[in-house]
């Protein structure tokens, strides 16, 4: 199976602030790579699909780049509503998820 | 827009089995998959694997192979999960969603169920 590696594994940060969350595969899935934002006690949200496309519905501030084995989501500017746990998820093979990286508010 | 309505909270004893229903909200299945992802407390998101409805194709993840089946029924567009030898390990969140694709390739899921706990204990 393709192992997928979120760095870093939490993150503090404060409303305003830029953050880069970044998510490696264990080899080449091409832009197979798609994002998710969970909030305790619910059901993970679509952010990214394809690396890159935005899913209908969310912010723009939140964007995704990458190919290959390396793949970022950035939000550009943290909305107070951003505070989540984020996991990448591979759809290039058998599918796969990062650990999830925890953003915090600082 | 599709939503997908889980079976409630279970609470199963060691060894036995427990069956997870997903209803979708339309009328027929389309040609996406319900894929089946669970969450250990305080853990991150597995995948177990999948179905794909109109052509009762089914994929298991390799850990959970013999222990788990998907299947699914057209009339009341419900898929479900059953989940065999239940350990405690087992409990968890267990969260339905559609699979969907964009340009033939592209595979996601943008839907989701509301999750269904399922507590293993004796």
């Amino acid at each position: 199976d393709i192992q997928m590696t979120q760095s870093p594994s939490s993150l503090s940060a404060s409303v305003g602030d830029r953050v880069t969350i970044t998510c490696r595969a264990s080899q080449s899935i091409s832009s197979y790579l798609n994002w998710y934002q969970q909030k305790p006690g619910k059901a993970p949200k679509l952010l990214i699909y394809a690396a890159s496309s935005l899913q209908s519905g969310v912010p723009s501030r939140f964007s995704g780049s990458g190919s290959g084995t390396d793949f970022t989501l950035t939000i550009s500017s943290l909305q107070p509503e951003d505070f989540a746990t984020y996991y990448c998820q591979q759809s290039y093979s058998i599918r796969t998820f990062g650990q999830g990286t925890r953003l915090e508010i600082k | 827009q599709v939503q997908l309505v889980q079976s409630g909270a279970e609470v199963k004893k060691p060894g036995s089995s427990v069956k997870v229903s997903c209803k979708t909200s339309g009328d027929t299945f389309s040609s996406d998959a319900i894929t089946w992802v669970r969450q250990a407390p305080g853990q991150g998101l597995e995948w177990m694997g999948g179905i794909i409805p109109i052509f009762n194709t089914t994929n298991y993840a390799q850990k959970f192979q013999g222990r788990v089946t998907f299947t699914a029924d057209e009339s009341t567009t419900t898929a479900y999960l059953e989940l065999s030898s239940l350990r405690s390990e087992d409990t968890a969140v267990y969260y339905c969603a559609r699979e969907t694709k964009w340009n033939y390739y592209y595979f996601y899921m943008d839907v989701w169920g509301e999750g269904t706990t399922v507590t293993v204990a004796s």
